[in-house]
């Protein structure tokens, strides 16, 4: 089976840019959950979405933004890019989610604010 | 809101010997996690670990599960240097909530 997928790997923006980043899922898996990790903060959850609706989300304010299509693939969108938005985004997927099964996760996006 | 603690943050050994990472979390959870995470690659399951004295074992690293003491450990057996990569636990809530992690470097 193929693993999570995520596209663009990297991205450089600037300040005030949106940036949209995709996330394919491990076949068969309806729950995509998005994190953000920096040095900093580490490993952050933003949301999970399961079957085209968000399930949860994190702390982090309504810039950041998701969706779920019916083929499971997610995008996340984070709009008016401030600079410590840079950081690593991984998406994981599971079967069904709930925080009840392993997660998989993909190789990321590496995202450069400028 | 649940905490979750790694030590130590960097632990640099030497091939051969033996070491734990403890993960601490603050409050009740149904499961516990370690994943690996190697430099620039994402994060790989290693174990997850569901009810009270429950160990897991794949060669050189064994996970173990105190849900009274709210303590996970996670021991490195005859380190070698594969080993070495950035090691997380994540203990699960509404949501996954992962430790700092634990930068593991094995020197020959």
């Amino acid at each position: 089976k193929a693993g999570v997928t995520q596209t663009p790997r990297y991205l450089i923006k600037t300040r005030g840019q949106q940036v949209t980043l995709s996330c394919s899922p491990i076949s068969g898996h309806r729950s995509v959950s998005w994190y953000q990790q920096t040095p900093g903060q580490g490993l952050q959850f933003l949301f999970e979405y399961f079957s085209e609706t968000q399930r949860n989300k994190g702390n982090f304010p309504g810039r950041f933004s998701g969706r779920q299509f019916s083929n499971s693939r997610s995008e996340m969108n984070v709009s008016t890019l401030e600079l410590g938005d840079s950081a690593l985004y991984l998406c994981a997927s599971s079967p069904f989610g709930g925080n009840q099964e392993t997660q998989y996760f993909g190789p990321g996006t590496r995202l450069l604010v400028l | 809101e649940l905490k979750v603690e790694q030590n130590p943050l960097f632990l640099s050994m030497q091939e051969g010997k033996n070491y734990t990472i403890y993960c601490n979390y603050s409050t009740t959870s149904d499961r516990l996690y370690w994943y690996r995470q190697d430099p620039g690659k994402s994060l790989e399951s290693l174990f997850v670990l569901l009810s009270n004295g429950a160990v897991k074992q794949e060669g050189r690293l064994m996970a173990s599960l105190d849900t009274k003491a709210r303590l996970s450990t996670l021991h490195i057996t005859a380190a070698v240097h594969d080993l070495s990569a950035t090691y997380f636990c994540a203990v699960t809530g509404n949501q996954f909530y992962f430790g700092t992690g634990t930068s593991l470097t094995v020197i020959p």
